[in-house]
């Protein structure tokens, strides 16, 4: 079964406007999960890693102010695109890695489309 | 500057032979290796690991084979099968840390 689920799995959206992505991970607490972004036919590419109860790490050039992120408990981190631009549509996907683990384990992603 | 690469962005392979999909990376810091297998609109799936302290690791008609000296991996399906069909990334981990690096992906095509 899924051990992360990612919701919405597609969102449109007019420009200027903010959209915010949920994921949950669903069999173990996360203190740690992962955003990533991929364009179409490149890598996934880290965003930045959420941590629970405290600041997400960014990766460089990636605007902490354009998407913040909240990991607000063990389970729920949320990604929110604000005011989305054209050039933020992607595919968008998180991870989680269980304690101590070394795979991470990735949602369905979300089809972002900014128009 | 990719520091993990599929220098084949596509592979065709008939039904029932075997399938290898090579990864090569810089950084010899890189202490463990994962393989995604991804379909389209969807979440990367995880197949197999390894460290980098071996140089092999099976699980079933999965094979990944690490080359430390030469930077490279591969990983091999036999025999490959119509629903092997998929977008497979390799991924590796800087030593003490959580982060994936990526590679771009090579999509296999199983041929009936």
């Amino acid at each position: 079964g899924a051990v992360v689920s990612q919701h919405p799995s597609r969102v449109i959206c007019k420009s200027g406007t903010s959209v915010k992505i949920e994921c949950r991970s669903l069999d173990f607490q996360a203190t740690t999960m992962f955003w990533y972004r991929q364009f179409p036919k490149q890598s996934l590419m880290l965003m930045a890693t959420s941590n629970e109860g405290s600041k997400a790490t960014y990766e460089q050039g990636v605007e902490k102010d354009k998407f913040l992120i909240n990991h607000a408990s063990l389970t729920l981190s949320t990604l929110t695109v604000t005011s989305a631009h054209p050039e933020d549509s992607s595919f968008y996907i998180c991870s989680v890695a269980p304690p101590q683990a070394v795979i991470q384990y990735f949602g369905a992603g979300t089809r972002l489309s900014v128009l | 500057d990719q520091q993990v690469k599929q220098n084949s962005p596509s592979l065709s392979v008939q039904e029932g032979r075997i399938s290898i999909l090579n990864c090569d990376y810089t950084n010899s810091m890189f202490d463990y290796f994962l393989w995604y297998k991804k379909y389209p609109a969807e979440g990367p799936t995880f197949l197999i690991s390894i460290s980098s302290i071996k140089d092999k690791n099976e699980d079933g008609r999965f094979t990944v084979f690490l080359n430390k000296s030469a930077k490279h991996l591969s990983l091999h399906i036999v025999p490959s099968q119509p629903g092997d069909s998929a977008v497979y990334f390799c991924a590796a981990r800087n030593s003490g840390t959580y982060k994936y690096i990526f590679g771009t992906g090579t999509r296999l095509k199983v041929l009936a």
